[in-house]
């Protein structure tokens, strides 16, 4: 699992509420990522990380947010929860140009 | 527009059968590819990669096969276990960022 920890493993909270996943990493790995994965759309990424503070958005941004205030961390927000945000979401983290590795995933349920 | 695709959904093969899992890229650019393997309730787990200066690469049981000519990528798994029942996932990167595109997955069951 190269050091991966997503917390927490299961949610479920209601529409129009914040929620924040974290992804924790012992590796030092400079890259880190948030995929979210429904059926039959495989996984999708949402935003990444090349470095503390540094973010750019991915294929599937829109209401999610994140932030790296350390090497370690990166946390995932979704500010106003949604029904379409429903899924499995995994954090992966990568180191030069080795091979993206990923965490066991958080079922978020949003009612 | 431009995916990374799989053509079976679910594969089933016999204890002991070698399987190929198959894979198809439509971007020319893409420069890298990787194969992972998912169990139920856990996260993707590399298997193997390739990059696009190479058409053959070997690993422990496992092959892959990158043919750019057509785009066409295929995991081969030699004497399949009931262990490599999973989600397999084929992936692609298009640029120095890592960002990975990530096909929809192929089931693979083998009976015993």
């Amino acid at each position: 699992d190269a050091g991966i920890t997503q917390s927490p493993r299961h949610k479920v909270t209601e529409t129009g509420t914040p929620v924040t996943l974290r992804c924790h990493q012992t590796e030092n790995h400079r890259y880190m990522y948030w995929y979210r994965q429904d059926p039959g759309h495989g996984l999708r990424l949402i935003h990444y990380s090349y470095g503390v503070k540094d973010t750019d958005k991915g294929e599937v941004s829109d209401g999610y947010s994140v932030s790296r205030s350390k090497t370690e961390d990166f946390l995932l927000t979704l500010e106003s929860a949604t029904s379409s945000q429903t899924s499995v979401y995994f954090c992966a983290t990568r180191q030069g140009d080795q091979p993206q590795h990923f965490g066991d995933g958080t079922r978020l349920s949003i009612l | 527009g431009e995916s990374v695709g799989l053509h079976l959904p679910t594969l089933s093969v016999q204890e002991g059968d070698n399987s190929i899992i198959n894979c198809a890229y439509s971007n020319s650019a893409s420069d890298y590819f990787i194969w992972y393997k998912q169990e139920s309730g856990k996260g993707p787990q590399f298997i193997i990669d390739i990059r696009s200066n190479m058409d053959k690469r070997q690993g422990q049981r496992v092959t892959v096969l990158l043919n750019k000519t057509v785009k066409h990528l295929s995991l081969q798994i030699a004497a399949t276990q009931p262990g490599d029942s999973a989600v397999y996932f084929c992936a692609e990167k298009r640029d120095n960022t890592g960002k990975l595109i990530f096909g929809q997955g192929t089931t693979l069951q083998v009976k015993p």
